[in-house]
């Protein structure tokens, strides 16, 4: 596609319940990010696939945390027993290169909101 | 650990006005520098981006940068803002030549320009 799709756009979960947010890159693109943006705050890393392999799993805040790209194309982030603390917007980003950067594309986000 | 500071939360000008926003850097090491925008409901786009070569950085809009290596600044400016640049701008740094390109942001500032 033209741009990075995620969804769903906006996502309400009561406290405790599992939520798959889903992202679909650009077409093509090696490389695909996840990041979360708490409300005033710049974007924070959490995981990073090239093609199918998670590289980098740091970012993730907890063990409640999963993501896959089993695929290469595809991710979905995982949050399961979600708490309030989870609430946010959660960014998707793909890239063409692989170890290089030439600039993401940011999806427009999945706002979670958990009550 | 590397960081990235916005110095200003809430830039207010005038359209016409000229525009700086700070961005400092920790990290001693090479760096990759980017600004990216965010218009009210709109996904994050790049709108400059440093990787090496000529410190001062034309970006789209009208927007340039410098890279100061000395102070480790990567400060956005543009002489005569727009209304439609009302925006939030995130200064934001990677490691040049890392296995891996997660970016590392900074809270951004939220740029208001009054017609």
């Amino acid at each position: 596609g033209a741009g990075v799709s995620q969804s769903p756009r906006y996502k309400v979960a009561k406290r405790g319940q599992d939520v798959a947010l889903r992202c679909d890159p650009i077409s093509g693109h090696v490389s695909l990010f996840w990041y979360q943006q708490a409300l005033g705050q710049g974007p924070e890393f959490l995981t990073y696939f090239q093609n199918e392999a998670q590289l980098d799993k740091s970012g993730l805040p907890s063990d409640r945390f999963f993501a896959e790209r089993p695929e290469g194309s595809v991710s979905t982030l995982k949050i399961q027993r979600t708490q309030q603390e989870d609430s946010a917007v959660y960014l998707c980003a793909s890239t063409q290169a692989g170890t290089d950067y030439y600039g993401y594309t940011f999806g427009s986000g999945t706002r979670l909101t958990v009550v | 650990a590397q960081s990235v500071s916005q110095h200003n939360h809430h830039v207010i000008l005038s359209e016409a006005a000229s525009l700086e926003l700070g961005c400092n850097y920790s990290y001693g090491g090479t760096v990759n520098l980017f600004w990216y925008v965010q218009y009210p409901g709109q996904h994050l786009q790049l709108l400059l981006k440093y990787f090496s070569g000529d410190p001062l950085v034309k970006g789209i809009k009208g927007f340039e940068a410098e890279f100061i290596k000395s102070k480790f600044s990567f400060n956005l400016r543009k002489p005569s803002v727009q209304w439609s640049d009302t925006a939030e701008y995130f200064c934001a740094v990677n490691l040049s030549g890392g296995s891996q390109g997660n970016l590392i942001f900074g809270k951004g500032t939220k740029l208001s320009v009054k017609p």
